[in-house]
């Protein structure tokens, strides 16, 4: 069975720091995508990045990165500099990968906060 | 990227009533998916809306309560069924073609009084 475990409920740094949201996914197919969502207060889903598990270079985008590591499972995510505009709900997720796309199972997603 | 739009963005509905929500995407897709959300929650699968054929539906929803229709490539509706208070969510519809990443429109608020 699929899972994703996204053990920070709630994450509270001052505007400025670092901060890295972690992900670790459960999954018997040897082939998979990952994903990262971001859910602002207004409550649409925005997509961040998509990962599949042949590549495990680490992306860098702006202030965002991410580490894939296959050997421990987890895909974490890293915001630079972090900005008050930052604060949302954070999804990580993952999704078999098919011909077809299919279904993208979600984590329970980490609450993260950036004060002034 | 597809644009994914939903309606309506929000209503309040009296119990035992049915709430049909609309999800209009601007090219043709392959797959659409209708999530729920319940407050403070992560999302979960309702079901997947299949083209031309009945919807497939995740384990612990059923069609009577969830009916799904999916008449073409670019829409599918979701119907909310005899609604609860425990029905109050934000619905959320996902459309992805082949081996893209998923766009969500922007989530129906549904509160039931």
């Amino acid at each position: 069975a699929q899972k994703v475990t996204q053990a920070q409920t709630e994450i509270s740094v001052v505007e400025k720091e670092d901060v890295t949201l972690d992900c670790v996914y459960e999954t018997r197919d040897t082939t998979y995508y990952l994903f990262w969502y971001k859910q602002p207060p207004s409550g649409e889903l925005v997509f961040l990045i998509r990962r599949n598990s042949f590549d495990e270079q680490n992306e860098i985008s702006g202030r965002y990165s991410w580490n894939f590591q296959k050997s421990t499972s987890s895909f974490n995510f890293t915001i630079t500099a972090s900005q008050v505009v930052d604060s949302a709900v954070y999804f990580c997720a993952l999704s078999e990968m098919r011909s077809s796309a299919s279904k993208i199972i979600f984590g329970s997603g980490t609450r993260l906060s950036i004060r002034p | 990227s597809a644009v994914i739009s939903q309606k309506p963005s929000r209503d309040i509905c009296q119990r035992g009533t049915s709430l049909t929500i609309q999800c209009q995407v601007d090219s043709q897709v392959t797959m659409m998916f209708w999530y729920r959300q319940q407050p403070g929650q992560s999302l979960t699968l309702i079901a997947t809306a299949n083209q031309g054929s009945e919807a497939t539906y995740e384990s612990g929803f059923v069609i009577d309560k969830f009916p799904i229709s999916r008449p073409n490539l670019t829409f599918s509706t979701l119907t909310v069924s005899n609604m609860s208070p425990e029905d109050s969510s934000i619905y959320l519809c996902s459309a992805s073609q082949g081996n893209t990443e998923a766009f969500f429109g922007q989530g129906t608020r549904l509160t039931v009084v």
